[in-house]
Formats: C-alpha cells, structure tokens, sequence
C-alpha cells in the first residue's frame, strides 16, 4: 500500500481564493482524520469521519471550511474563501479499527495563503 | 473531557545527554497513550505506543497512571533525534478511532 496519499503537496493561493486539499486514506481504514499544524497551535484536529459519516466537526475553525468524504476512498477539505491566518501543513491521516492500533499519516499539504 | 499536555514546546541537548521530553494527561478512563515523532518536513509517525512496552530507537516510555504521566526518555540523545514529538491519548473503547494530541515538542540535538 502506498500510505496515506495528499494532493497537492504544497498550494500558494491568494486570498480569497477557494481552496481544495485531497486526500486518499489507506484502503480498508474506517476513520479518516484531517488535522493542522502550525508553529503556534501545534496540531489541530479539524474534523473526523468514521465509515465516511462525520463525526466530530468542533474543530473546524468557520464556516469557511468544509470536507467531505464521498467514499471510503477519497475525501476532500475546502477553503472558501481563504485567508492569511489559514496558511499551516494540512495532515489528512486514516486508521482502521480493530487493526495496527495506529493513525497513519499522509505526508501533508503546505498551504500558503498571500 | 481528555486532554493532553506537553509543557516544553522547545527542548535542547547536546549529543550524548539524557533526554526527557514531558507529557501529562487528564483522563478518567482507561487510554492508550502514543508518542509520535516527525522529523523535518516528513509525515508524523507512530514511535511507541505503552502497551508494547518497547523501546524503539533507544527511547522508552513509561506509563505512570498516579501522576498520569508518560514521559519519553532516552538516555543518550543523537543528532537524528532532533525532531517533533508529539504525545498522544487515544479512549480504549468507543469512538477509538480519536486521538487527543499535545502541542508537540521540537527537540534539537546539538553536536
């Protein structure tokens, strides 16, 4: 298995811009996880979806954000419109239940918003 | 509510040197706690978790329920240590898919 695939792995945008991160989770994995990382909050979990239903959006910071998961093979998380302040490493990670007891990691989006 | 802290958000050693790297929890059940290591521009990755009780890399950890602890050691830090730490909790049980995670420590191991 390739792990855990994000696309794009770095977006410059202007603000105002939508914005569309990718991610693939690990084939067979039930839980999918999109977190932020910057220098100041650390590692922000945004938003989690369990057999693609949404669990846990509290973490989502407006309403300028949104993800969805319309299969158990892809999801995406978007930005509109975007601003400065959203400028962080977007990490989508996956896990499956029952398995490896661990979240496995997609290498990240480094989202740059000017 | 869960939650996690790692009270140092920089850490620095020199080669060589004991390295501990602090995390306390808040929890009233039963959990699962994780360290997770990310080195420079790479994705975050499980290190150890305090059921295997093993030790991964020369570091170790111990789960210390009285002063709901679990503190990341390693008695001789290296260079390719220097990385981001990050302490986890994960609820045995329902919803275990989620996992609480600390702001993260930057360790830098100097030469």
């Amino acid at each position: 298995d390739a792990g855990v695939i994000q696309s794009p792995r770095h977006e410059v945008t202007e603000m105002g811009q939508e914005v569309t991160l990718r991610c693939k989770p690990i084939s067979g994995h039930d839980y999918l996880f999109w977190y932020r990382q910057t220098m100041m909050r650390g590692l922000e979990l945004l938003i989690y979806f369990n057999n693609n239903v949404p669990i846990d959006d509290s973490g989502m910071p407006e309403d300028r954000f949104s993800a969805k998961m319309p299969n158990a093979s892809f999801s995406t998380l978007k930005i509109q419109p975007s601003e400065p302040r959203d400028s962080a490493v977007y990490f989508c990670a996956s896990f499956k239940r029952g398995g490896s007891y661990e979240q496995y990691f997609g290498p990240g989006t480094r989202l740059t918003v000017t | 509510a869960q939650r996690v802290t790692q009270p140092e958000k920089l850490l620095s050693v020199f080669k060589g040197a004991p390295v501990e790297l602090k995390c306390n929890y808040s929890y009233s059940g039963s959990p699962e706690l994780f360290w997770y290591v990310q080195y420079s521009r790479q994705r975050l990755q499980l290190l150890l978790r305090h059921i295997s009780r093993e030790s991964i890399k020369g570091f170790t950890a111990d789960l210390n329920k009285g002063e709901t602890s679990f503190h990341l050691k390693k008695p001789f830090a290296q260079e390719e240590d220097s990385a981001m730490y990050y302490c986890a909790l994960r609820k045995v049980g329902t919803n275990a898919g989620k996992s609480t995670f600390g702001d993260g420590t930057t360790l830098t191991v100097k030469p």
